[in-house]
C-alpha cells in the first residue's frame, strides 16, 4: 500500500536560515503529493501541491518538486521566519480513487530571531 | 465564518461514557472525514464518507461510529469512551472530482481527554 515517511524533528533553526524537510513515499500508481501546515492550536492547511511527476508545487517562498526517480517529494524554503514554526505534514493520495489521504508523521520547525 | 467547524472544541469525559463529536460545512463538498492525530503519529483516518448514503472505514475504525446526517454534517461516536482514544480530533472535506487528486480541508480540531 501507500506510504509516506518524512524526516523526524524537532527543526530548530535561526531565522533567514535555509530549510529543507524530507518526504519519501512509497505508491502504486500516480498519487497526489501534498504538504501541509499545522500551526499551533489550529487544523491543518494545505500549503502547496504536485500533482504529477516533475511538477514543483510553491507557496508562501517554500517549494517542492515531485521526483518519481526518487521518489521524494522534500520541502524547501531559502529563508525561514519565526512565523514559519508549525508541524508540517507530507501527504499523498490513499489510492486512485482518492479516497483519502496518508499523512507521515509530521516534523515539527521551531525558528528563532 | 469557517468553512469546516467542529464541535466541541474541548471535551473532557470519563471511561465508559458515549460520546458525539460533531462537524458541519459550508464547501458544499460531497466527501467528508474523520482523522485522528496522535503525537508522532501523524493523522490517521477513522471513516470515510463520499455522499449521504455512503459510508466507509479507514484504518482505525474499532470503538468508532460514524453518521451522515446530511451531506454538510458528519457526525462521530465513541459508544464507550476509552482513555486511549484520547487525542485530537479533525474532521475533512473534500469536493468529488476523484482521481488522484485530492486536495483536502480541515476543520480546527476537537481535542478528547477521557479519564
Amino acid at each position: 500500500g501507500n506510504s509516506v515517511t518524512q524526516m523526524e524533528g524537532p527543526v530548530t533553526l535561526s531565522e533567514e536560515a535555509f530549510l529543507t524537510i524530507n518526504c519519501t513515499y512509497t505508491a502504486t500508481g500516480y498519487p497526489s503529493l501534498f504538504w501541509y501546515v499545522q500551526y499551533p492550536g489550529e487544523g491543518l492547511q494545505l500549503l502547496l501541491k504536485a500533482t504529477k511527476a516533475d511538477d514543483k508545487g510553491s507557496n508562501k517562498g517554500f517549494e517542492a518538486t515531485y521526483r518519481k526517480e526518487t521518489t521524494s517529494f522534500h520541502l524547501e524554503k531559502g529563508s525561514v521566519q519565526v512565523s514559519d514554526s508549525a508541524v508540517y505534514f507530507c501527504a499523498l493520495s490513499r489510492d486512485q480513487a482518492g479516497t483519502a489521504l496518508i499523512f507521515g508523521k509530521g516534523t515539527t520547525l521551531s525558528v528563532s530571531s | 465564518d469557517a468553512d469546516v467547524t467542529q464541535t466541541p472544541r474541548n471535551r473532557i469525559t470519563k471511561t465508559g461514557k458515549r460520546i458525539m463529536l460533531e462537524c458541519s460545512q459550508t464547501k458544499g463538498h460531497d466527501r467528508m472525514y474523520w482523522y485522528r492525530q496522535d503525537p508522532g503519529l501523524g493523522l490517521q483516518l477513522i471513516y470515510y464518507s463520499f455522499d449521504v448514503k455512503d459510508i466507509n472505514k479507514g484504518e482505525i475504525s474499532d470503538g468508532y461510529s460514524v453518521s451522515r446526517q446530511a451531506q454538510a454534517k458528519f457526525s462521530l461516536s465513541l459508544e464507550s469512551a476509552i482513555p486511549n482514544q484520547t487525542a485530537l480530533y479533525f474532521c475533512a472535506t473534500s469536493d468529488n472530482k476523484g482521481g488522484s487528486y485530492n486536495e483536502q480541508f480541515f476543520g480546527p480540531g476537537t481535542r478528547l481527554t477521557v479519564l
